[in-house]
């Protein structure tokens, strides 16, 4: 079964240092994989996915992911952090079993950008 | 949270008493979805959807009920049979086409209890 964990439940970083959030996976096949970030009383918000091509993947917000297949890791990166980056963000799978399309989460990490 | 719309945005329910969640997507997405966050934890899967009139339930579809009657509407009904609905419940829909395929999420919806 595909699974994804996030070892961290929280980061802190300083403001403008490079930020990490951490993902490794288990899947039969080809990962597809994505990073969202959810502000307070607000819905989850899409900044990048891997599905195939370059293992580096830039998205939103001046995030980017790498996709390391030996590792089996999905790492959220950020070279300099904001205050405002500061939310809590979660990994995630895509079940590709024949027949489901459902999306399988980590328990999320609360990233925290110290000023 | 742009093509995803959740109503009402607070919701309060009387013991016994069973609340509508609605959810409404114009993204022509097929799948749709229903999670269940509750406070510092992750998603648990409620009930989805991958065509209108079939879906299936996820890992927490006890004391909940749904219909996709049509493509644009997944509503998600909390009875009184859910003892514990207090909870942030967030819709979602995806793009299911091949090498396209991304999940996108609701504004959610807060469920609590009088």
């Amino acid at each position: 079964a595909q699974s994804v964990a996030q070892p961290e439940d929280q980061v802190n970083v300083a403001e403008g240092n490079p930020l990490t959030v951490k993902c490794t996976y288990s899947v039969s096949g080809n990962p597809y994989l994505f990073w969202y970030v959810q502000y307070p009383n607000r819905g989850l918000q899409f900044l990048l996915k891997y599905i195939t091509g370059d293992n580096l993947v830039k998205g939103s917000y001046g995030f980017e992911a790498e996709f390391n297949k030996s590792q089996t890791s999905f790492h959220l990166k950020k070279p300099s952090a904001l205050v405002s980056d500061s939310a809590l963000y979660f990994c995630a799978v895509r079940d590709i079993a024949q027949g489901t399309y459902k999306y399988i989460f980590g328990t999320g990490t609360r990233l925290k950008v110290l000023a | 949270d742009g093509g995803i719309t959740q109503s009402p945005k607070y919701l309060f329910r009387k013991e016994g008493q069973n609340v509508t969640l609605s959810c409404e997507q114009n993204l022509n997405h097929d799948a749709m979805y229903w999670y269940r966050q509750d406070p510092g934890q992750g998603l648990r899967l409620i009930y989805y959807s991958h065509i209108v009139n079939d879906f299936q339930k996820g890992d927490i579809a006890e004391g909940y009920s749904v219909s996709r009657e049509k493509k644009e509407s997944f509503p998600l009904t909390v009875t009184s049979a859910q003892k514990n609905p207090t909870a942030f419940y967030l819709c979602a829909s995806s793009i299911e086409q091949a090498g396209k395929e991304t999940q996108y999420f609701g504004p959610g919806t807060r469920l609590l209890v009088l």
